[in-house]
């Protein structure tokens, strides 16, 4: 089954301590992105990668990181998570020109 | 930057009412995707556009690309409790050279049975 896959589904942890959320598809897509999504405010893309080793900033790039070593695989990474960072994360994957599909989105607290 | 709102924010309507959500770039798109988000769900895609002034249906969901390719609608004729949701818009990951993509803030419908 196509899916994008994302763990944890949902985690509470503290300030400053330092978190990965995986993310991995199995349809072979080159475009992989992740968005987190607060009330009133929509989607806003965090980071985003057209292929493997390459990855760039979106909209709200600041305490996060990324790396794509491989073409399946693009985790979030928070160095050191403070609490205006809690938010439901999304990752999604896509063909270079087609639809984007999400994971089942993760629900970070940071207390 | 680009820019892409939504209006409106909003909506609640009795079930069989249509309902209307209106999208708007600051910049022209090569493309634009619509997607759907149940409560506690993920975004689902519904649709791309790609030709000005295009129109697509899908069962009783109509959309539709401006002529400049700067704004799209989704319509919805006759809501049913299963039209319950938010929709976003979105120019899709291949309407740039960057891959950076702004979403819409989304329209959020409430359908009364």
């Amino acid at each position: 089954e196509a899916q994008v896959t994302q763990n944890p589904r949902y985690l509470i942890t503290v300030t400053g301590k330092k978190l990965t959320v995986t993310c991995s598809q199995n349809m072979n897509h080159e475009y992989m992105s992740w968005y987190r999504q607060d009330p009133g405010l929509g989607l806003r893309q965090i980071y985003y990668s057209m292929n493997v080793e390459v990855t760039d900033k979106g909209d709200v790039p600041e305490g996060y990181k990324v790396s794509r070593k491989e073409k399946r695989n693009f985790p979030l990474i928070l160095e050191s998570p403070s609490p205006n960072q809690t938010s439901l994360y999304f990752c999604a994957s896509s063909p270079r020109k087609g639809p984007q599909h999400f994971g089942d989105g993760t629900r970070l607290s940071i207390l | 930057g680009q820019q892409v709102m939504q209006i409106p924010q909003y909506q609640h309507v009795q079930e069989g009412e249509d309902f209307t959500t209106y999208c708007n770039s600051s910049t022209t798109l090569s493309n634009i995707q619509w997607y759907k988000q149940r409560p506690g769900g993920h975004p689902v895609f519904l649709i791309q556009l790609v030709k000005s002034g295009e129109v697509k249906k899908q069962k009783r969901l109509t959309f539709q690309f401006g002529e400049a390719k700067k704004n799209s609608s989704l319509h919805i004729t006759a809501t049913q409790t299963t039209d319950v949701g938010t929709y976003f818009c979105a120019p899709g990951p291949g309407s740039s050279n960057t891959g950076k993509l702004i979403f819409g803030q989304g329209t959020t419908l409430q359908v009364k049975p």
